[in-house]
């Protein structure tokens, strides 16, 4: 089955710095990639998705993401951070013959005034 | 549009009680899922249900029942609670009509479920 590792569990960023967070990926043929965040209490929302095509991606909220394949990543970006952005963020991978997608642990990030 | 609906928000239960979680999504969605999350592994695959009449076990599935009432409707049971199923529980709902299609999944706000 497919697998993610986000590496980094919990990261602090001032408000206006750039942001990257990690995603790697285990799966053997092209994977379906997402991108949630979840604020405290909430449920998962959607910030964008990777399924075929152009490798960059871009989501809600001013966020992107770009799909590596040779590098099994997926990380995600966003060039100036709120303090609305703190919450935990997940990486998913789906695969096309299965309903199983598999989250990572997440990360959480902490933004500073 | 309420999109995906849990009860209860919140339960405490004891060693060995029951009780059912219940889910309802009104995006005319074929598949629909639960999940557990626990800190520190991200969100658990419980048990899906890829259509009406139909459900599946995922990757943490042991002392759970699901069962797919209607297309609208997914329930998931602990027929005798354990500490260990202390969790946040989510449940989602997805579009999917099969063999290579993929569509992301829409969770509800989760029930948190503690076990004494």
């Amino acid at each position: 089955a497919q697998s993610v590792t986000q590496p980094d569990i919990h990261i602090t960023v001032s408000e206006g710095a750039s942001l990257e967070l990690r995603c790697n990926y285990s799966y053997g043929a092209t994977p379906y990639l997402f991108w949630y965040v979840q604020s405290p209490g909430q449920g998962l929302q959607l910030l964008l998705k990777y399924f075929s095509g152009d490798t960059l991606v871009q989501g809600i909220k001013g966020f992107e993401a770009e799909f590596k394949r040779s590098q099994s990543s997926f990380n995600l970006r966003k060039p100036s951070v709120h303090w609305s952005d703190a919450a935990e963020y997940f990486c998913a991978v789906g695969a096309p013959n299965n309903n199983d997608m598999r989250f990572g642990a997440g990360t959480r990030l902490t933004v500073k005034p | 549009n309420a999109g995906v609906t849990q009860t209860p928000k919140f339960q405490v239960l004891k060693t060995g009680q029951s009780m059912t979680l219940q889910c309802a999504q009104d995006m005319n969605h074929n598949s629909m899922y639960w999940y557990r999350q626990d800190p520190g592994m991200g969100l658990r695959l419980i048990y899906y249900s890829a259509s009406e009449g139909t459900t599946d076990k995922g990757e943490v599935p042991n002392g759970y029942n699901v069962s797919r009432l209607n297309k609208r409707e997914f329930s998931l049971r602990l027929e005798s609670a354990a500490p260990s199923q202390t969790s946040v529980y989510f449940c989602a709902s997805s579009m999917r009509t099969g063999g290579s299609s993929y569509n992301e999944q829409f969770f509800g706000p989760g029930t948190r479920l503690t076990v004494l």
